[in-house]
């Protein structure tokens, strides 16, 4: 089974500075990794994800993550942030393997909160 | 209509009615999911139906009755709630066998149990 961990409940950051929100994962076989975001009373709109190759992946609104497998990390990060960005951020892995299934096991969230 | 809709967007209901969630997709995709966001709580899955099969049931207690007609659409039938049920419900789609390009959600239904 796999599992992920958002240590950062909320990141407050103030506007044009650079954010960093932080996810680890655990699994026994190779994974997809995915970030989604999720605005109020909204639902959740996926932000990037890495299947496999280059380990930097870019997405909308300008955020990239980085997958780093030995520190089984999957970090999203944005140069500079803005007010719209304030959300609730989730980081989420499936099993990337044959077989292993389509269930996507998400984090608990970390809630960004841009201010002026 | 495109992407995954859901409805009603809103609804309250008491502990005694009977009432359905709707969720309809518009991707072609060929699995459902139903997922129950609490305030403070992880996102927990709760129902996966891959080509019209459910698949998955995380011990979702049986007031809560999925259904799935047809690729398309899935039902969630609510009967005898308890307030602390009251929460968004997210349903999301994806392309299987391995769903790699990730899920697609709707905007949720917000429940309220009074």
């Amino acid at each position: 089974a796999q599992s992920v961990t958002q240590l950062d409940s909320q990141v407050p950051v103030f506007e044009e500075a650079p954010v960093e929100l932080r996810c680890n994962y655990s699994s026994s076989v190779s994974v997809y990794l995915f970030w989604y975001v999720q605005y109020p009373n909204q639902g959740l709109q996926l932000l990037l994800k890495y299947l496999s190759g280059s380990t930097l992946v870019k997405g909308i609104n300008g955020f990239e993550a980085e997958f780093n497998k030995s520190q089984t990390s999957f970090h999203l990060r944005k140069p500079s942030v803005h007010i719209s960005d304030t959300a609730e951020y989730f980081c989420a892995v499936m099993a990337g393997v044959t077989g292993g299934g389509n269930k996507l096991t998400f984090g608990t969230g970390t809630q960004l909160k841009v201010e002026l | 209509e495109t992407g995954v809709t859901q409805t009603p967007r809103h609804l309250v209901m008491g502990m005694t009615n009977k009432k359905s969630l709707k969720c309809e997709q518009h991707l072609g995709h060929n699995a459902m999911y139903w997922y129950k966001q609490s305030a403070k709580k992880p996102l927990e899955l709760m129902f996966v139906y891959n080509f019209k099969e459910q698949t998955e049931n995380n011990s979702v207690p049986s007031r809560f009755s999925p259904e799935c007609p047809n690729s398309s659409h899935l039902f969630l039938h609510l009967h005898t709630l308890q307030p602390e049920d009251s929460a968004l419900y997210l349903c999301a789609s994806s392309q299987a066998p391995d769903s790699r390009g990730g899920y697609t959600f709707g905007s949720g239904t917000r429940l309220t149990v009074v």
